[in-house]
């Protein structure tokens, strides 16, 4: 069974800065790695699939990169909105079964 | 537009059954797989189970194994997740959510919370 590490736990920024989340897996894993952004009393959507493709209607700001154990979900300028809780996720290859990290939350500083 | 709505959650006593279901629209359901992914109170994402397009395979988080069972209606365009031998540990917010793309879930539902309580 693959475990997703999420480094910070949480992450103290002020509006403009740069955001680097961290996703560790404790063995390689496909190229199936997601990230998620989710907000209060909202459901998850997600950013990024294939470790690094944003998703439809996801801003430019928001960038994923890595392979093998390790993933990194950017945001190069943190707008007011994106305070949120983001989750990785990555797809074993077989069984087909799935996996979140425990997320990072980024609130402001 | 996708529209996923969940339903069928509330308050159970432990050991017993609940059913949910998830009304999909907007695209071809039976051309997807679909999943149930759970949060419980204040906690993170817990995956808890896969049907594939046509519901033959299924795949299923080691926690739930042998108390749940998700299937699928094509012909409804409804997702279930039947529910068995209740623990505390199930209560949750469950979403149903679409595998567009391989290894990603795109489109989430809005959640219906389930409370195992005495």
């Amino acid at each position: 069974e693959i475990v997703l590490t999420q480094s910070p736990a949480t992450l103290s920024l002020s509006p403009g800065e740069r955001a680097t989340l961290s996703c560790r897996a404790s063995q390689s894993v496909s190229s199936y790695l997601a990230w998620y952004q989710q907000k209060p009393g909202q459901a998850p959507r997600l950013l990024i699939y294939d470790a690094s493709n944003r998703a439809t209607g996801i801003p430019a700001r928001f960038s994923g990169s890595g392979s093998g154990t390790d993933f990194t979900l950017t945001i190069s300028s943190l707008e007011p909105e994106d305070f949120a809780v983001y989750y990785c996720q990555q797809r074993s290859n077989w069984p087909p079964v799935f996996t979140f990290g425990p997320g990072t939350k980024v609130d402001i500083k | 537009q996708v529209q996923l709505v969940e339903s069928g959650g509330g308050v159970v006593q432990p050991g017993r059954s609940l059913r949910l279901s998830c009304a999909a629209s907007g695209f071809s359901f039976s051309s997807y797989a679909m999943h149930w992914v759970r949060q419980a109170p204040g906690k993170g994402l817990e995956w808890v189970a896969v049907i594939s397009h046509d519901g033959i395979n299924k795949y299923y988080a080691d926690s739930v194994k042998g108390r749940f069972t998700i299937s699928r209606d094509n012909s409804k365009n409804t997702l279930y997740l039947q529910m068995n031998s209740l623990r505390g540990e199930d209560t949750a917010v469950y979403y149903c959510a679409r595998e567009l793309r391989p290894g990603s879930l795109e489109d989430w539902g809005q959640g219906t919370l389930v409370t195992v309580s005495s």
